[in-house]
Formats: C-alpha cells, sequence, structure tokens
C-alpha cells in the first residue's frame, strides 16, 4: 500500500511568517510531486509541481524534494490570511499517468 | 482559462438508486480521472481514462461503477444501486499527455456533492 503522510495539524501561523508544509512518501519509485490547495467544500487546486531533488520556486511559494529521504516539502513565505486553507500533497509513480495519491492533507490557518 | 466543469453541482438520490456524473474535460487534455473525497477524508482515486478506455482503477471502482465518454466533449460516472457509503465529493479531473517520465498536473472540476439518504 503506496502512503503519503502529511503532518498532523492544524497549523497555525501570524501574517508574514514563513509557513512550512511537510510530507512523506513511502513508494520509492515516485517520480511526480504536487502540491494542491482545497479551501472548505471546493476542489484541490494545483499550487505546485516539482521532479527533480532540489528547490523550486514560485512567488511566495517554494517546494523542495529530498528523493533519498522520500520527503517533500512546501514553503509559503509572506503568508496571507487568504493563504488559509488545506494543503494536499500528491504523489505518483513513475511513468504514464498513473493515478495520484494523496495525503490527507494539512490545514493552514494565517492569524491576521 | 480552461477548465474541467462538472454537473451537478449536487445530487441527493435514494439508497438503491442509479446516478450519474458528467464532466466535461478541459478540451485538449486525453487523460480522465474520477477521484472521490468522503467529507473529513483524503482524496482518493478512481479510476483513470485514456484512448476510449479504463487504463487503471481502484479497489473502491468495483461492478457498481463505471465510466463513459459518449461523445468528443463529456466524460461520465455511473453508480448503479447507490448505497449510503457512496455519499462523498466526486471530483473529474483531467490532464494533458505526460513528459517522458513525468505527471502531467491534474486540473480538478469544481465537484458534485452526492448525498444518499
Amino acid at each position: 500500500q503506496k502512503e503519503v503522510e502529511q503532518n498532523s495539524g492544524p497549523l497555525s501561523v501570524p501574517e508574514g511568517a514563513i509557513a512550512s508544509l511537510n510530507c512523506t512518501y513511502s513508494d520509492r519509485g515516485s517520480q511526480s510531486f504536487f502540491w494542491y490547495r482545497q479551501y472548505s467544500g471546493k476542489s484541490p487546486e494545483l499550487i505546485m509541481s516539482i521532479y527533480s531533488n532540489g528547490d523550486k520556486e514560485d512567488g511566495r511559494f517554494t517546494a523542495q524534494l529530498n528523493k533519498a529521504s522520500q520527503y517533500v516539502s512546501l514553503l509559503i513565505r509572506d503568508s496571507q490570511p487568504s493563504d488559509s486553507a488545506t494543503y494536499l500533497c500528491a504523489v505518483n509513480e513513475a511513468g504514464a499517468n498513473s493515478k495520484l495519491t494523496f495525503g490527507k492533507g494539512i490545514t493552514l490557518s494565517v492569524r491576521p | 482559462e480552461p477548465e474541467v466543469t462538472q454537473t451537478p453541482s449536487h445530487q441527493v438520490t435514494q439508497m438503491g438508486q442509479e446516478v450519474i456524473l458528467r464532466c466535461v474535460p478541459i478540451s485538449n487534455h486525453l487523460y480522465f480521472y474520477w477521484y472521490r473525497q468522503i467529507l473529513g477524508q483524503k482524496v482518493e482515486f478512481l479510476v483513470s481514462f485514456y484512448n476510449n478506455e479504463i487504463s487503471e482503477k481502484s479497489e473502491i471502482f468495483d461492478d457498481q461503477f463505471s465510466v463513459e465518454r459518449p461523445d468528443g466533449s463529456n466524460f461520465t460516472l455511473k453508480i448503479r444501486s447507490t448505497k449510503l457509503e457512496d455519499s462523498a465529493m466526486y471530483f473529474c479531473a483531467s490532464s494533458t499527455p505526460p513528459g517522458q517520465s513525468t505527471h502531467s498536473p491534474l486540473h480538478f472540476g469544481n465537484g458534485t456533492r452526492l448525498t444518499v439518504t
């Protein structure tokens, strides 16, 4: 059973702080990694994708991948109240468009 | 920006009835998926569909479920004889063909909330 684990939340940070969200996965063959944001009652919205070890930055978001440690993280700089949502880590196996396995998600609350 | 559209947004049905959930994927996407999310739980994979056939399905996707692409734009999920535990948010998603070794990101529709009473 391939697993994707996320820190138990919720995570609360003050406005302007850095929020750090972590995820580990069990399948060493995983090749593609994604962070989705999900507001309550809404669909997952893609925030970041990362495929290679290292960091990938997009605006206030940085995804970090370490395949040796089977670890992927998301940093949100200058957190805003509008960032308050559940963040889902998703991982897929190598090859064609096979299924994504999602973590349970971590709920982030940014305090004004 | 192109988007995946799903109808209806909310479906209420009685146990034992059949429901059809509809999706219009993004027009140049070739891979289609159904996921579901029971309230408070993980997003779970149900089925993927490519080239007019199922390419992968989960244990959840048993004989009660079927998918179809009846024309060039719609992608449907049929649930026969619904059960109380089928109550969930059902998300349709689509993606472009993959890169050499990487998975293309999924674009999700807004979901259909299915309530089985």
